[in-house]
């Protein structure tokens, strides 16, 4: 079974509208990453969590690790369509990281 | 600041071909990564250097990927020979460090194999 699930695996959102993109881990986080691929490209980092509750934004994205840290929230407030991508959250594993299937965001103009 | 720089693109061949991939990563990342991504899955490690010492090669198939950074630069990733299920995006990633917060991609290279 997959160690880090992310929810929804696809979101189509209105232009302007807010969103919430879940990543939940079967183990402790001690490191979670949030990155973004555009499509056919490589990863892009956004930000690192590391401490439970800790809360950091970039932008118009907040990403929090909540504080039992088997779970990771990404926010984005009113979305743009150069927000449309996939974002993948990963798990800090002995200086490695742990992939999830990432979300597909589509921006509706 | 040049970023991690990756060839081919793209790259088609017959299954029991062989293929390469090069990657140059971000000068004085002493770290770099191959990833390997199956569509609509997330970046698997293959392969992770420290300079020119590998650190971790345990989910590399080694009866067919091999892969090398000789001078502790850039670093190439063979797979001899291609099976179908080799189809992917290949990503070489560089940090600072091993253990730095932040990995830098390539853009990758899509192999598909027929």
């Amino acid at each position: 079974s997959q160690e880090l699930e992310q929810s929804p695996q696809s979101l189509i959102v209105q232009e302007g509208k807010n969103l919430t993109i879940n990543c939940t881990s079967s183990k402790t986080l001690y490191g979670l990453y949030w990155y973004k691929q555009k499509y056919g490209e490589g990863l892009i980092f956004l930000m690192m969590l590391q401490k439970g509750g800790e809360e950091k934004s970039h932008e118009k994205i907040t990403a929090k690790l909540d504080e039992k840290k088997q779970q990771s929230s990404l926010h984005i407030t009113a979305s743009q369509p150069s927000h449309a991508g996939i974002y993948l959250c990963g798990a800090d594993r002995d200086d490695k990281i742990i992939f999830g299937k990432g979300t597909r965001l589509h921006i509706l103009p | 600041e040049a970023g991690v720089a990756q060839s081919p693109r793209y790259k088609i061949i017959e299954k029991r071909q062989s293929v390469a991939f090069w990657c140059n990563p971000i000068s004085g990342h002493a770290t770099l990564y191959w990833y390997q991504q199956i569509l609509g899955q997330g970046p698997k490690l293959l392969i992770q250097f420290q300079n020119n010492g590998v650190v971790d090669d345990s989910q590399l198939p080694k009866d067919r990927f091999s892969a090398e950074r000789l001078k502790g630069v850039d670093s190439t990733l063979k797979i001899q020979p291609a099976k179908l299920e080799d189809s992917a995006v290949y990503l070489c990633a560089s940090s600072f460090t091993s253990g730095a917060p932040e990995q830098f991609f390539g853009p990758g290279t899509r192999l598909t194999v027929l």
